[in-house]
């Protein structure tokens, strides 16, 4: 299994402001994805994260919106970029155990934006 | 459209009742199908995972069972502890093309075990 930690928990941010979620595993993983789960909706899939390339966004998420940084196999990071109130969610790491096995994911980050 | 949709939306059961936790899905190419509990405030946990030839899986007092031919899945419940409430999510895995399984979640069913 993966033990994933993910910082801030929480945050309430302004409209307009930008903020950085982090994500680590306790594991070398290859792929890491990030997902939103807006208030009463399933998950939904952000983008995936390979290490030393670029993620690869979903149809309705661009790299503008959400930058995503994988500088190594345990650790990445999505910014919520000029932020208002429909971004208010919350945000997912996830990785997948092994290839087609089960996605773990971590605790997740509550955004409000105000 | 590849699509999961789960049933009820919420339940109230008491301690120590069975409950059982429907879903249906419709995707294709299918290769596996999950179920996820998740607590308030916290990310999904996995319960199971099984593969269009496995009807049924059990993990502790929870029992899920696939029938692929009616793209029907169910979660069942047994001697419901309070511990139990939580979001219980259906997951149907694409049979992945792009070196990973893309997921096709559902909405969850809430369920709430009163004392």
């Amino acid at each position: 299994s993966a033990v994933i930690s993910q910082k801030p928990s929480r945050d309430i941010c302004q409209r307009g402001t930008s903020l950085t979620i982090q994500c680590q595993v306790d594991s070398q993983v290859t792929m890491m994805f990030w997902y939103r789960q807006q208030p009463g909706q399933s998950l939904t899939l952000i983008a995936t994260a390979n290490q030393g390339s670029e993620a690869t966004y979903e149809s309705g998420f661009v790299i503008d919106k959400f930058p995503i940084s994988r500088p190594n196999l345990t650790f990445s990071t999505l910014t919520v970029s000029n932020m208002s109130p429909e971004d208010s969610s919350i945000y997912l790491c996830s990785v997948e155990g092994v290839a087609g096995g089960i996605q773990y994911f971590g605790p997740g980050t509550r955004l409000t934006v105000t | 459209k590849n699509q999961v949709e789960q049933s009820p939306q919420s339940l109230i059961i008491l301690e120590g009742k069975n409950c059982t936790l429907q879903c249906n899905y419709t995707v294709s190419p299918f290769s596996n199908l999950r179920w996820y509990k998740q607590d308030t405030g916290r990310g999904p946990v996995s319960l199971t995972i099984m593969t269009f030839s496995e009807n049924t899986k059990s993990n502790g007092r929870y029992t899920a069972t696939l029938d692929a031919d009616t793209k029907q899945s169910s979660l069942h419940i047994t001697a419901s502890q309070l511990s139990d409430s939580a979001s219980y999510i259906c997951v149907v895995s694409l049979s992945p093309n792009t070196g990973f399984q893309k997921l096709v979640f559902g909405t969850g069913t809430r369920l709430l075990v009163s004392p």
